[in-house]
């Protein structure tokens, strides 16, 4: 069993949808759990960031997190074309950020449709 | 957008020929890592470097080296290329790494496409 499972997609939604993306993870010693979005053929940057069970929200953007259930989601609300892109989910057992310890998901490609 | 420029963006070589791979940041940030990302198993680990000279292998550093000189740079070698090797390579950097405490954030560079044949 991977240690963050990730559905690839594509997942295809007209725009103005509520788009709910999703990780479950198999360490219950993660505590700080980040999603990254990357557009075509660019590096992956920071959208959320998280730390232990919640939701956290920023704009159109909501991050929850249910530890108990050891399963993390992104939702979208009001999606545009220019969220098309992939959504990589990262976790780790460690406050400091970096890589070590990191774990990311494979990513989900997610298309808006105008 | 952070100051990070991976060189070459693309480059197309022949199994068995020695390849390096190069990244400068301007940010003066301590970490810096290689990770590839291939289609169905996103973004794996090389090396990392914790300071000049101070470097440590990922997930996936066989057939990879590191070398950091000076704060700004980050050279990822592949002594002899493999059709396995093929992949996208990014740069990423972060103020703070493991338990140092820090944002958890990690910038990434545009990406370093290699193909070999």
């Amino acid at each position: 069993q991977k240690e963050v499972e990730q559905d690839p997609g594509p997942l295809s939604v007209p725009e103005g949808a509520i788009v709910s993306l999703n990780c479950t993870y198999s360490n219950s010693a993660f505590q700080y759990f980040m999603w990254y979005r990357q557009y075509s053929r660019k590096g992956p940057e920071l959208l959320m960031y998280t730390y232990s069970s919640g939701n956290k929200e920023d704009g159109r953007f909501t991050a929850q997190v249910d530890k108990s259930s050891k399963y993390i989601s992104l939702f979208i609300r009001d999606s545009q074309p220019s969220d098309s892109a992939t959504y990589l989910c990262a976790m780790s057992m460690y406050s400091g950020g970096g890589a070590d310890g990191l774990t990311f998901g494979k990513g989900t490609h997610l298309i808006i449709q105008p | 957008d952070a100051g990070i420029t991976q060189s070459p963006r693309h480059k197309v070589t022949e199994t068995g020929t020695p390849v390096t791979l190069r990244c400068h940041q301007t940010e003066n940030h301590r970490y810096m890592y290689w990770y590839r990302q291939d289609p169905g198993h996103g973004l794996r680990l090389i090396h990392y470097s914790y300071g000049v000279k101070d470097t440590d292998k990922g997930e996936v550093s066989d057939g990879y080296s590191v070398s950091r000189s000076k704060t700004e740079d980050f050279l990822l070698t592949l002594e002899s290329a493999t059709s396995s090797q093929t992949s996208v390579y990014f740069c990423a950097i972060s103020e703070n790494g493991g338990r140092a405490g820090g944002t958890g954030e990690l910038f990434f560079g545009e990406g370093s496409r290699l193909t070999v044949l």
